[in-house]
């Protein structure tokens, strides 16, 4: 158990439609980064945020977006779903957000129909 | 533009044997390198990392090894375990980067 939390861990919907996908980091830490795994790729990198603030992004879709609160729980936001963003979409938190270790969530299921 | 890469997808190894990861990168700014490794229907799970500073770094039955010169990591689990089997990462992140460029996985399979 890394301490990352993330839910739902399934959700199945529909074209078109938007979902809300939730994150809280582990105690202490301040960084939380958003990850997109589709079937038969690696990790892709999304978005950063740092106590509550966006510090990076990566190849995330206008579609997409995220924010994290002032108690360091983070949301990423899909919209106008399409078939292909089904995928595993995974949450990771890390102390400072400079380069240390970052620490994954078991993820999200999104399978959109 | 693949940055990190694990050019092989799967890997058999016999139990008690030694196991040896392999990870290419091309980007001279990377300056931190990490293996994560990931069972079905779970988030990565941190395993070792290594600062560019280093040429190894060793944790119970985990060494990884970086090749600066060569732009080479090597992980290597011995003696190897069942347990053992799932898919490793090889990721890299560098110096006022926060993000992590990952690979695209091995499969291990440790036969009994």
């Amino acid at each position: 158990d890394s301490g990352v939390t993330q839910t739902p861990k399934h959700l199945i919907t529909a074209t078109g439609q938007r979902v809300t996908l939730r994150c809280s980091p582990r105690s202490g830490d301040l960084s939380v980064y958003w990850y997109q795994q589709s079937l038969d790729q690696g990790l892709q990198f999304l978005i950063q945020y740092y106590n509550g603030e966006e510090r990076a992004k990566g190849n995330i879709l206008e579609r997409f977006s995220a924010q994290q609160f002032p108690d360091l729980h983070s949301e990423l936001n899909l919209s106008s779903l399409e078939l292909g963003d089904s995928a595993l979409y995974f949450c990771a938190s890390s102390v400072s957000g400079n380069t240390d270790t970052q620490y994954f969530g078991p993820g999200t299921r999104l399978t959109v129909l | 533009d693949q940055q990190v890469k694990q050019n092989s997808p799967s890997l058999s190894v016999q139990e008690g044997r030694i196991s040896i990861l392999n990870c290419d990168y091309t980007n001279s700014m990377f300056d931190y390198f990490l293996w994560y490794k990931k069972y079905p229907a779970e988030g990565p799970t941190f395993l070792i990392s290594i600062s560019s500073i280093k040429d190894k770094n060793e944790d119970g039955r985990f060494t990884v090894f970086l090749n600066k010169s060569a732009k080479h990591l090597s992980l290597h689990i011995v003696p190897s375990q069942p347990g053992d089997s799932a898919v490793y990462f090889c990721a890299a992140s560098a110096r006022g980067a926060q993000k992590l460029v990952f690979g695209q996985g091995t499969r291990l399979t440790i036969n009994p």
